[in-house]
């Protein structure tokens, strides 16, 4: 089945530091999400991309969908210790079911 | 708005018991999803209903079975629980319908520990 290879794994940065993180896919998908999920929480979705080469920002978070379709990362300028939690990638190809990359830890030293 | 609600939060069986969780989705969303979430496997895909029907399925047993109501809740049923089964469950809802609507609102998940 479809597989998404997202890393890094985990980071651990300094308070004010730019983040990266990417997703790559064998199969191509048609829309690219970027969650975070809290402790004992659900992921809460932070930015829907829709087309291939859309580069899409939530204030401080920026993302963008690969012109491939195989690929998406995820910068977040000026880290802040709320951002602290397991970011997600996620792709759609068809219909309603997500793949998920298997998740990003971020850690910020304050 | 309301979010999601998921019931209950924490749940803990015994090998061999059943389970049925549940889950309101966002009041005017049809489509509910299921994915079970374990730090070996991360979030997988279950199951997916809209208006009642099963849309999309994942690749688990059939012990793992759903069913949606004319509401749009939905719940989950796992029979002869095993070990494996612990999970963190989480129900997302969305529209379904519409290439825009795809982005899933999740609730806080059900934590079900088999013991």
């Amino acid at each position: 089945g479809q597989q998404l290879n997202q890393s890094p794994q985990s980071m651990f940065i300094q308070e004010g530091e730019d983040v990266s993180m990417n997703c790559t896919s064998s199969s191509i998908f048609n829309t690219w999400l970027w969650y975070k999920q809290d402790p004992g929480e659900g992921p809460v979705l932070l930015i829907a991309l829709y087309k291939a080469g859309e580069l899409t920002s939530n204030g401080r978070l920026t993302a963008q969908f690969g012109i491939t379709r195989k690929d998406s990362f995820l910068n977040i300028s000026a880290s802040i210790p709320s951002d602290v939690g397991i970011y997600f990638c996620a792709g759609l190809y068809a219909g309603n079911m997500l793949t998920f990359g298997g998740g990003t830890r971020l850690m910020v030293k304050p | 708005k309301a979010g999601v609600t998921q019931t209950p939060r924490y749940l803990i069986k015994t090998r061999g018991q059943q389970v049925t969780l549940s889950c309101s989705p966002i009041s005017g969303h049809r489509s509910v999803s299921w994915y079970q979430q374990t730090p070996g496997q991360g979030l997988q895909f279950l199951f997916e209903y809209f208006s009642e029907t099963q849309r999309n399925k994942g690749n688990f047993p059939g012990r793992f079975s759903g069913r949606q109501f004319s509401n749009s809740r939905s719940e989950m049923n796992v029979s002869t629980l095993e070990l494996g089964d612990s999970a963190l469950y989480l129900c997302a809802s969305s529209s379904g319908q519409g290439v825009l609507n795809y982005g899933y609102t999740f609730g806080s998940g059900t934590r079900l520990t088999v013991v």
